[in-house]
């Protein structure tokens, strides 16, 4: 069972450059997030989609974008790749309604130079 | 909106000694879940407690929720170089899909 799957793992980008991160999850989960953490700052939201068809806007959402793809799938893009995105990002996924607990990707380890 | 903080940032311990961390939120949280996080892993989900008071057992682990729900702790009892890691709080934010999480407590166990 392969849970929430993050691709790429690893990716270093040039100033400017676009990008798309990948997540999948097959546990047939409704919501999904986008994460970031740097150093001392925990993880903050980018966006989420609490249900297929729907997406809303986090806590650090300026410079990226989303698409739920399908109920499976839930995208994250850079358009125009800074220095101040080089982070870590981590997917997660969370099961019906409100509360529920988040299971989390392996991330994505992202500089941009 | 919601903040939760959480402290101390960081904390040094002999193996064999406890160790606890605290979570504070300036509002009424309807639950608090907590997350570990292994260095160079991804946060992995401990526990939600919900109950006003509510106190939580996994093993040398120990996970309270305060009477007012602003705030918990989680004790480790005895700790083993495997509690090595970064323990987040996380309160519900806005309509309750999503979370706020703490910055974190970050431990370091030494043999």
């Amino acid at each position: 069972n392969a849970g929430v799957t993050q691709t790429p793992k690893f990716q270093v980008l040039k100033t400017g450059q676009s990008m798309t991160l990948q997540c999948a999850q097959d546990m047939n989960h409704n919501s999904m997030y986008w994460y970031r953490q740097d150093p001392g700052m925990g993880l903050r939201l980018i966006y989420y989609s609490a249900s297929e068809g729907t997406t809303d806007k986090g806590e650090v959402p300026n410079g990226y974008n989303v698409s739920r793809l399908n109920k499976r799938e839930f995208s994250l893009r850079l358009e125009s790749a800074a220095p101040s995105q080089t982070s870590v990002y981590f997917c997660a996924s969370s099961g019906t309604g409100v509360n529920q607990p988040q299971h989390f990707g392996d991330g994505t380890r992202l500089s941009i130079l | 909106g919601q903040q939760v903080m959480q402290i101390p940032q960081y904390q040094h311990v002999q193996e064999g000694e406890d160790f606890t961390t605290y979570c504070n939120s300036s509002t009424t949280l309807s639950n608090i879940q907590w997350y570990k996080q292994r260095p160079g892993g991804h946060p992995v989900f401990l526990i939600q407690l919900v109950k006003s008071g509510e106190v939580k057992k996994q093993k040398r682990l120990t996970f309270q929720f305060g009477e007012a729900k602003k705030n918990s702790s989680l004790h480790i009892t005895a700790t083993q170089t495997t509690d090595v890691g970064t323990y987040f709080c996380a309160g519900p934010k806005g309509s309750g899909y999503a979370l706020n999480f703490g910055k974190g407590t970050s431990l370091l166990v030494t043999p």
